[in-house]
Order: C-alpha cells, then sequence, then structure tokens
C-alpha cells in the first residue's frame, strides 16, 4: 500500500528558480491538501482540493499554484522561490471533508532549502 | 492569532506512566478536534480523534478529552511507552467547507524516559 507519495524527498533551489513538487495517492480520496510546516510553527495549509479540477487557497498560498487533473495527482508548483519559501512540505489526502472515519493521511515529507 | 494553541513544547515523562498532552482553541466554530503524532523524517499519522458532541474518546492506550465550555482538550497515553516518544499536533476542522480545512497547533514533543 503505498498511500501518499511525495517527490522529491530533498531538494535546494536558487533564489528565482521554479519547480513542481509532486503528490500522488492511490486511496481513491476526493481530497487532497499541501501544507508546510516551519519550525515552532505547526502545520499550516497551503492549498486544498475537493475534487479534480476543483483547488481553493488555504492559509498561506502566496508564491504556490496547484491543479487537480486527476483525482490521484496534485501538484504543488513554486513559480518563483523565495528563501522564505525554506521549509518542509507535506501533502495530505482524505476520502471526503475532515469528518469522523475521515482522517487525513500524509505524505513523507519534501524538504525544501531555498538559497 | 493562533486558533489551535500548544503551550507546552516539551514533556518528559518515565515509562508506564501516564502522557498528558493538552490542547487549547479560540474558534468556537470548530467542531472537530483530531490527534496527530509525527516521528522525525516522516509525515504526520492520525492517531485519534473526538468530535464536539462527545467529551471523551478511547482508543487503546490512548484517550482524548473535549471540554467544550473551556475549549480544552487533552490526550491521555497510558501506559507511556519508549515508542510513543514523538511530536504530537492538536489539530481543528469545522463544518461546511471548513471541513476541508485542518488548523494545527505548534505540537508538544513527547520523551518516554525507559
Amino acid at each position: 500500500n503505498a498511500g501518499v507519495t511525495q517527490t522529491p524527498k530533498f531538494q535546494v533551489l536558487k533564489t528565482g528558480q521554479s519547480m513542481t513538487l509532486q503528490c500522488a495517492q492511490d486511496m481513491n480520496h476526493e481530497y487532497m491538501s499541501w501544507y508546510r510546516q516551519d519550525p515552532g510553527m505547526g502545520l499550516r495549509l497551503i492549498h486544498y482540493s475537493v475534487g479534480a479540477g476543483i483547488t481553493d487557497q488555504g492559509e498561506v498560498p502566496n508564491g504556490y499554484n496547484v491543479s487537480r487533473s486527476t483525482t490521484e495527482d496534485f501538484p504543488l508548483r513554486l513559480l518563483s522561490a523565495a528563501p522564505s519559501q525554506t521549509s518542509v512540505y507535506f501533502c495530505a489526502s482524505s476520502r471526503r471533508g475532515l469528518r469522523e472515519g475521515t482522517e487525513a493521511f500524509f505524505g513523507q515529507g519534501t524538504r525544501l532549502t531555498v538559497v | 492569532d493562533q486558533q489551535v494553541k500548544q503551550n507546552s513544547p516539551s514533556l518528559s515523562v518515565q515509562e508506564g506512566r501516564i502522557s498528558i498532552l493538552n490542547c487549547d482553541y479560540t474558534n468556537s466554530m470548530f467542531d472537530y478536534f483530531l490527534w496527530y503524532k509525527k516521528y522525525p523524517a516522516e509525515g504526520p499519522t492520525f492517531l485519534i480523534s473526538i468530535s464536539s458532541i462527545k467529551d471523551k474518546n478511547e482508543d487503546g492506550r490512548f484517550t482524548v478529552f473535549l471540554n467544550k465550555s473551556a475549549k480544552h482538550l487533552s490526550l491521555h497515553i497510558v501506559p507511556s511507552q519508549p515508542g510513543d516518544s514523538a511530536v504530537y499536533f492538536c489539530a481543528a476542522s469545522r463544518s461546511g467547507a471548513g471541513s476541508y480545512q485542518l488548523t494545527f497547533g505548534k505540537g508538544t514533543k513527547l520523551s518516554v524516559i525507559p
């Protein structure tokens, strides 16, 4: 059971470069999301999707784009990387909205450093 | 404004004793609460949850208590084991459109000493 798979696990970018963080899930979950974790800040929601073709912004969306063309994949794009985007990024999925019995499953994370 | 607060960054407990992790929230619209456990270099894993219509939920060694009037919840681990050593995050969501969003606390690092 793969669950939620994130690639790459580590990445170093130069300021101004662009890149895409990949996220795939094999559980046929409707809902997918991206969080970032910074030291002492917990996890903060960047963008989320409630199904193919539907995305919305979370708490910290600036500097990131997302799209959801299939149920399985939810890539996160950094258009022009900045040092403030140095963080650990987690992708998560769940069957539907987060109610009892529908907990979110997280990937192992992508550690991104922008220099 | 932090809506979910975990005021203890760390906690040390002897093996076999009870671990109590606390969480406070300010948004009265939150009606579903979850605890996640996170080991280093891994993603968070779901531990236990509770709906606002309940005041207690148990799953094996883990029990979550919710006091809605005080906007406070706690996670009890009994007995604590060395493998429980991890960072524990409290998270909350609300009904409707908010049910797709988790608001996390900053986490509490639990160390269980053998």
